[in-house]
């Protein structure tokens, strides 16, 4: 299975709801990221955790939230966002071996739209 | 990481070989030079990676000039499939962690 699955596909939101984005994988990887993408542009690195743990955090604004609850899953909670968050939120996943280059699996996307 | 030049667009012939130049003069030697690729809505596909040795495999070849400095993606039969937007991008081998995409280059394949 080398797919990485993320939900919802899209979501709309107003400036005062909390809503989280969701992302599973199960090949075993314990490197996973979260990107986020506006339109016709390339996506742009937000978070990075390793096995479990922050790693790294791309001065994020404190309205996105990340979480990784175990090695499959990866959340991204979202709360008081403005409607320049709107954007294609991508998730991926890779094996974490340091001396290596391993290829990062993304997933389809989840397309925000702020109200 | 190292920042990559490419052309912001493309067109080839289906069927033909899409050769995709990247620049990436700054290369470090920790370095790799990677190749992903976003079809239209859809998250970016991992193609190619290399250090300094020219690679394939079933998707693609990626040439490395001998100082690193530009490389070279080939698709040696493009269909109208691998229409996208093909991204190089060159990142440090210490656990991959950082992806810096650039603009990237639009790749139309014409029937």
């Amino acid at each position: 299975d080398t797919e990485v699955t993320q939900t919802p596909k899209h979501l709309v939101m107003g400036m005062t709801n909390k809503k989280s984005l969701k992302c599973e994988q199960h090949m075993g990887h314990r490197a996973m990221y979260w990107y986020k993408q506006k339109a016709k542009k390339p996506p742009e690195l937000m978070f990075v955790y390793s096995y479990e743990k922050l790693s790294i955090n791309e001065s994020v604004p404190s309205r996105f939230s990340p979480e990784c609850p175990n090695s499959s899953l990866l959340n991204l909670h979202l709360h008081a966002l403005q409607p320049e968050d709107s954007a294609l939120y991508l998730c991926a996943s890779s094996v974490l071996t340091s001396g290596r280059a391993y290829e990062q699996y993304f997933g389809p996307g989840t397309r925000l739209t702020v109200t | 990481d190292a920042k990559t030049t490419q052309p912001p667009s493309m067109d080839c012939a289906e069927g033909r070989a899409a050769n995709l130049p990247c620049n990436h003069s700054t290369i470090s030697g920790n370095e790799y030079v990677y190749w992903y690729r976003q079809i239209h809505s859809q998250g970016p596909q991992y193609i190619i990676h290399g250090l300094k040795n020219n690679e394939t495999n079933e998707m693609a070849s990626l040439i490395i000039t001998e100082d690193r400095k530009s490389s070279t993606l080939i698709l040696p039969h493009a269909t109208l499939r691998d229409t996208a937007v093909y991204y190089c991008i060159v990142s440090a081998f210490w656990g991959n962690e950082k992806l810096t995409f650039g603009t990237g280059t639009r790749l139309t394949i014409i029937p």
